[in-house]
């Protein structure tokens, strides 16, 4: 089975700095995807990043980008001139790439709970 | 394009109860799965529908259900309701099995609370 770990419970960066929060995972599959969702006070979880295990190229989406290690399963979420809105509870999760049942399955970590200081 | 929606966004049962939720999928998508958020977790999935069939099942009880209609919208049903049952619980959509994209949206939540 496959685990997500995110050891951050909460971070803070000042607005307009930089932070990176941490994921690591543990897998026997070696194609699958892995993302980070953001979960507002709104509660709905809005895709953020999206990485493909089998591209070596990390992913990148505006102000976000993720150091993306394969061989150490590691998968952090780095987030450049940070903003008020970005202040959330973000999860890294999981997802095997295999068909089947219950292929879309995530399998997500407890979380980080980011504050963004004026 | 319609988002994700979930109905009831709050409700309260008491021990023992029963409580369905709803879940009206994204437009277009036949795929969707159900997951409960406990305080302070991450989203535990508890199954998935694709084409009105289960076709992938979390370590849940029986006594967590479900259905998806010719519609593609959801329903999750829980029965004999626990004080642990007490969460968000989240729907998902998405495009297709086979999408690559891998991809889930979203709804709000509902919020239920077992006394």
């Amino acid at each position: 089975a496959q685990t997500v770990t995110q050891s951050q419970p909460e971070m803070s960066v000042q607005e307009a700095e930089t932070v990176t929060l941490s994921c690591t995972y543990d897998t026997s599959e070696s194609d699958y995807y892995l993302f980070w969702y953001k979960q507002p006070p709104s509660r709905q979880m809005i895709l953020v990043i999206r990485q493909e295990a089998y591209k070596q190229q990390n992913a990148t989406e505006n102000r976000f980008s993720v150091n993306f290690q394969k061989a150490a399963k590691s998968f952090s979420l780095k987030i450049s001139d940070s903003q008020l809105g970005d202040a959330a509870m973000y999860f890294c999760a999981y997802r095997s790439r295999r068909g089947g049942a219950g292929s879309y399955q995530l399998t997500f970590g407890k979380g980080t709970k980011l504050s963004v200081i004026p | 394009e319609t988002g994700v929606t979930q109905s009831p966004t709050h409700l309260i049962k008491t021990r023992g109860q029963q409580v369905t939720l709803r879940c009206s999928s994204q437009s277009g998508h036949n795929t969707v799965s159900w997951y409960q958020q406990a305080l302070g977790q991450g989203p535990q999935f508890i199954f998935q529908y694709y084409r009105e069939e289960e076709n992938g099942r979390g370590n849940f009880p029986p006594r967590f259900s479900g259905l998806q209609f010719p519609n593609y919208s959801s329903e999750l049903n829980v029965n004999a309701l626990e004080l642990d049952d007490s969460a968000l619980y989240l729907c998902a959509s998405s495009l297709a099995l086979t999408s690559s994209t891998g991809e889930l949206f979203f709804g709000e939540g509902s919020r239920l609370t077992v006394l």
